[in-house]
C-alpha cells in the first residue's frame, strides 16, 4: 500500500465560502479519484483527476462547482466551490498505486460541514 | 437498475459465527472485483481484491467470485465483534478504471 495524505482531516464553513482538499502520496500513483461520501450513504466518484490536464468529471459534477487539479503523479486538490449545506459530506481521495496490481487505496478523508 | 447491488443490513452474527455478504454487478465486462470494510467514521480499507472466478482466501476472510452469475461473496469466519463494519462491494468496470460501489452491508456482530 502507500500513505495518502488527505488533509484538512475537517472543517466547518461558511455557505458561499470554498474549501480546497488535498490529497498528496509517497507512491507512484497511475489514478488518483475523488469521491463524495454523503451521511449514511456510500461512495460517490466526483471525478477522475488526470495528470497535467482537464479532470474527467461523472454525470451529476461540474468543473466550476467541484474544481480539481493534479499537477504531479503524487499530489491533487478539489476545491468544493461556493458551499451550501448540501454539500456537507465526507470527501475522499482515491489512489490506484503503479504496479501488477489495480487496487484501489483511500486517504483519510474530509469531513466539511456547511453552515 | 442500480449497477452494483449489496442488501443493507444490518447483518446480525453471533461471535464465532460466519458472515455471508453478497454482492451482484450489472457490467458483464467487469474485471476486477473488491471488498472494502468501513468503520463509522473512517475512509474505507481494502480487505479483499479477487479477479478470477472461484475462492480466493485470505486469513478469516474468503471472496467467492462468479462471473456468469455476475455475483461476488464476502465470508468472514469466526466473526469477532471487531468485525462490526460496513462492507463495500466495489467494481472495476470493463471499460475505464473507475470502481463503481455498491450501497454496503452493515454487520453486527454480538459478543
Amino acid at each position: 500500500s502507500a500513505v495518502i495524505s488527505q488533509k484538512p482531516s475537517r472543517d466547518i464553513c461558511q455557505r458561499g465560502t470554498s474549501l480546497t482538499i488535498q490529497c498528496q502520496v509517497d507512491s507512484q500513483v497511475t489514478m488518483m479519484f475523488w469521491y463524495r461520501q454523503q451521511p449514511g450513504q456510500s461512495l460517490t466518484l466526483i471525478a477522475t483527476a488526470n495528470q497535467g490536464s482537464e479532470a474527467t468529471y461523472e454525470s451529476g459534477f461540474v468543473i466550476d462547482k467541484f474544481p480539481i487539479s493534479r499537477p504531479n503523479l503524487t499530489f491533487s486538490t478539489l476545491t468544493v466551490s461556493n458551499m451550501s449545506p448540501e454539500d456537507s459530506s465526507i470527501y475522499l481521495c482515491s489512489v490506484v498505486l503503479a504496479g501488477p496490481n489495480t487496487e484501489a487505496f483511500f486517504g483519510q478523508g474530509t469531513r466539511l460541514t456547511v453552515v | 437498475q442500480k449497477e452494483v447491488e449489496q442488501n443493507s443490513g444490518p447483518l446480525s452474527v453471533p461471535e464465532g459465527a460466519i458472515a455471508s455478504l453478497n454482492c451482484t454487478y450489472s457490467d458483464r465486462g467487469s474485471q476486477s472485483f473488491f471488498w472494502y470494510r468501513q468503520y463509522s467514521g473512517k475512509s474505507p480499507e481494502l480487505i479483499m481484491s479477487i479477479y478470477s472466478n472461484g475462492d480466493k482466501e485470505d486469513g478469516r476472510f474468503t471472496a467467492q467470485l462468479n462471473k456468469a452469475s455476475q455475483y461476488v461473496s464476502l465470508l468472514i469466519r469466526d466473526s469477532q465483534p471487531s468485525d462490526s463494519a460496513t462492507y463495500l462491494c466495489a467494481v472495476r468496470q470493463a471499460a475505464g478504471n473507475k470502481l463503481t460501489f455498491g450501497g454496503g452491508t452493515r454487520v453486527l456482530v454480538k459478543p
